[in-house]
């Protein structure tokens, strides 16, 4: 069964920094692209990141570009976002998401039940 | 970069009732378009992929249409369960951009 467990999110003030990991179990990790969707409360879905299967490729939203770094640990199953620079706006409920096809341009399929991350003074 | 337009942003229908949500790509994407439910507080679900070919275990009174620019999400007989949120999503390329959103609920 896949399944993907985020965790990271927390209250954080304007400028701060936080990590948000996702591990992944159920599936080749490996093979498969993988992205961050986030969503502010009321709010609707917002595409933030996504990276290749092999980590080499990462892809940003220009609200994110320059202050967000997305990685993964193959070895461990797990996707990492880096967030810095966070801002108001930033708060979102954030999901990992596993890609639909290996390899391949693709929707996705699975997705984690989220990470909140709250950014206020 | 390309936008995704949902129409209507809202609708309200009967049970049985055929419903139809489109989703206009303001460049053409090919049929890299993707259709998700969300239900009120719970994770997105996919519905549709590639325009039109229906994810494992979704009913089939859904379905999906279209390429390149305008696509459309069907529902042929609205169930209480439907009542959700449902977002196209674009994968062609980044960015992945997804719709506003179309909240669907019961008259």
């Amino acid at each position: 069964e896949v399944q993907l467990l985020e965790s990271g999110g927390d209250l954080v003030q304007p400028g701060g920094s936080l990590r948000l990991s996702c591990a992944a179990s159920g599936f080749t990790f490996n093979s498969y692209g993988m992205s961050w969707v986030r969503q502010a409360p009321g709010k609707g879905l917002e595409w933030v990141s996504s990276i290749s299967r092999g980590g080499d490729t990462t892809y940003y939203a220009d609200s994110v570009k320059g202050r967000f770094t997305l990685s993964r640990d193959n070895s461990k199953n797990t996707l990492y976002l880096q967030m810095n620079s966070l801002r108001v706006e930033d708060t979102a409920l954030y999901y990992c998401a596993k890609k639909t096809v290996p390899g391949a341009i693709s929707a996705s399929d699975f997705w984690g039940q989220g990470t909140m991350v709250t950014v206020s003074s | 970069d390309i936008q995704m337009t949902q129409s209507p942003s809202s609708l309200s229908a009967s049970v049985g009732d055929r419903v139809t949500i489109t989703c206009r790509a303001s460049q053409g994407i090919s049929n890299y378009l993707a259709w998700y439910q969300q239900k009120p507080g719970n994770v997105p679900k996919l519905l549709i992929y590639a325009a039109s070919t229906l994810q494992s275990g979704v009913p089939s009174r859904f379905s999906g249409s279209g390429s390149g620019t305008d696509f459309t999400l069907t529902i042929s007989s609205l169930q209480p369960e439907d009542v959700a949120t449902y977002y196209c999503q674009k994968y062609n390329s980044a960015p992945w951009t997804f719709g506003q959103g179309t909240k669907v609920e019961i008259k």
